[in-house]
């Protein structure tokens, strides 16, 4: 079975830093892309960033782009998410999803709120 | 990027309904959508992928059609356990883009 565990969500401040992390399990973790999806307060679903199965190819949302890196770890079936300069409307749910641009399976989120 | 255009936003529906969800890409997008399902409170759950492919333990009332820009998700017969706020996906091209979500509400 298929799991994606997010850790690593909190409260931060305008301008500050915070690495999210996902441990996935039940299937081979470097035959696959992965993706971070995000979904702020009654808004829609926000595609954030994805990565390839051994890390050489990464894409970001214009949103995100110099501000978040995404990178993984296939030793220890962990995606990453490295999130700086943060800002009031980062503030969502960030999902660790299978799959580069199509998500199959997903975790149960993280909360990043980002308030002063 | 290219925008996907959901409709409608919002709709109501009663159990045993047949819906519609339509999906218009900006630009041609092959058949690479896909339709998810959220819940409050859960995470979205792939329902439909290369826009007609049945998800796995989805059940057949679900369906996707189209290709190109103009794409559909119907319900044969809602249940009461498809009130939730309905997603597409283009893949063709980065970034991923989502429509803004059609939420299906009983009436």
């Amino acid at each position: 079975e298929v799991q994606l565990v997010e850790s690593g969500g909190g409260v931060v401040r305008p301008g500050g830093s915070l690495r999210l992390s996902c441990a996935a399990s039940g299937f081979t973790f470097d035959d696959f892309g992965m993706s971070w999806v995000r979904h702020a307060p009654g808004k829609g679903l926000e595609w954030v960033s994805g990565i390839n199965w051994n890390g050489d190819t990464t894409h970001y949302a214009d949103s995100v782009k110099g501000r978040f890196t995404i990178s993984r770890d296939n030793a220890k079936n962990s995606l990453y998410l490295q999130m700086s300069s943060l800002r009031a409307e980062d503030t969502a749910f960030y999902y660790c999803a299978k799959n580069y641009g199509d998500p199959d399976y997903w975790g149960q989120g993280t909360l990043v709120t980002v308030s002063s | 990027d290219i925008q996907m255009t959901q409709s409608p936003s919002a709709m109501s529906a009663s159990v045993g309904d047949r819906v519609t969800i339509t999906c218009r890409a900006s630009q041609g997008i092959n058949n690479y959508l896909a339709w998810f399902q959220q819940k409050p409170g859960k995470p979205p759950k792939r329902l439909i992928y290369a826009a007609s492919s049945l998800q796995s333990g989805v059940p057949s009332r679900f369906s996707g059609s189209g290709s190109g820009t103009e794409f559909t998700l119907t319900i044969s017969s809602l249940q009461p356990e498809d009130f939730a706020t309905y997603y597409c996906l283009q893949h063709n091209s980065y970034p991923p883009t989502f429509g803004q979500g059609t939420k299906v509400e009983i009436k």
